[in-house]
């Protein structure tokens, strides 16, 4: 029944890994996006794919790298993690681009040691 | 530069006790403005948008009001399951459409 759900919901690993989010959408939803929350709780978007195409891409380290296989799903990857890279990061879909209604995952806390 | 400010950062009321939040904003070409629960460790939930000035939006015990510098969420006699941080964002207009967030209020309920 999860509308949007990320895997791992935890994820603890040291400097210099890559690692990989997975989320999936059973909304049936065109548009889906990746965002950052910091400690102190400031939501920014990273990603946002509609239908498979990137539609927004703003200034992330291109150690970052988002896929989506199909318009269900949206992967991101990092590579060579950073400690500032530590940060809840959150997948949401809404049914089409520019949608004021977004759904968001439950959230993946990335812990970097 | 495109900003959203929201105020105060934390909020402790009575339950019972009536208050509003404020969300103020400086963006070139508003499309839209929204609100968003957030509960600890979960992701945001949608509660409203608002698309002009004057225009109100209701549910619950929460009523959203926009103007053209800012919006207010009011909470109406409040409940502890109201606690929850209050996130605003706006949306700009052209063609990506993203949004841009507040860092929220922390809304603490007593019972």
């Amino acid at each position: 029944d999860t509308a949007v759900s990320q895997t791992p919901k935890y994820l603890v690993t040291q400097m210099g890994n890559d690692k990989s989010i997975k989320c999936e959408q059973n909304l049936g939803h065109d548009t889906m996006y990746w965002y950052k929350q910091d400690s102190k709780k400031f939501l920014k978007i990273m990603f946002s794919y509609n239908n498979k195409e990137l539609i927004i891409n703003e200034t992330v380290p291109n150690r970052f790298s988002p896929k989506s296989p199909d318009k269900a799903h949206l992967n991101l990857h990092i590579n060579s993690l950073e400690l500032g890279d530590s940060a809840v990061y959150f997948c949401a879909s809404s049914l089409r681009k520019g949608d004021t209604e977004a759904f968001f995952g439950q959230g993946t806390r990335l812990t970097v040691v | 530069e495109d900003q959203v400010t929201q105020s105060p950062e934390a909020l402790r009321l009575q339950e019972g006790e009536s208050s509003s939040l404020n969300c103020s904003y400086t963006v070139s070409g508003l499309r839209g403005l929204f609100w968003y629960r957030q509960d600890p460790g979960k992701g945001p939930e949608f509660l409203f948008t608002l698309y002009s000035a004057g225009e109100e939006k209701e549910k619950e015990r929460l009523k959203a009001t926009l103007t053209k510098k800012e919006s207010f969420l009011h909470i109406t006699a409040p409940k502890p399951e109201d606690s929850a941080t209050y996130l605003c964002a706006v949306q700009k207009s052209g063609n990506n459409r993203k949004l841009i967030w507040g860092l929220g209020t922390s809304l603490a309920v007593n019972p």
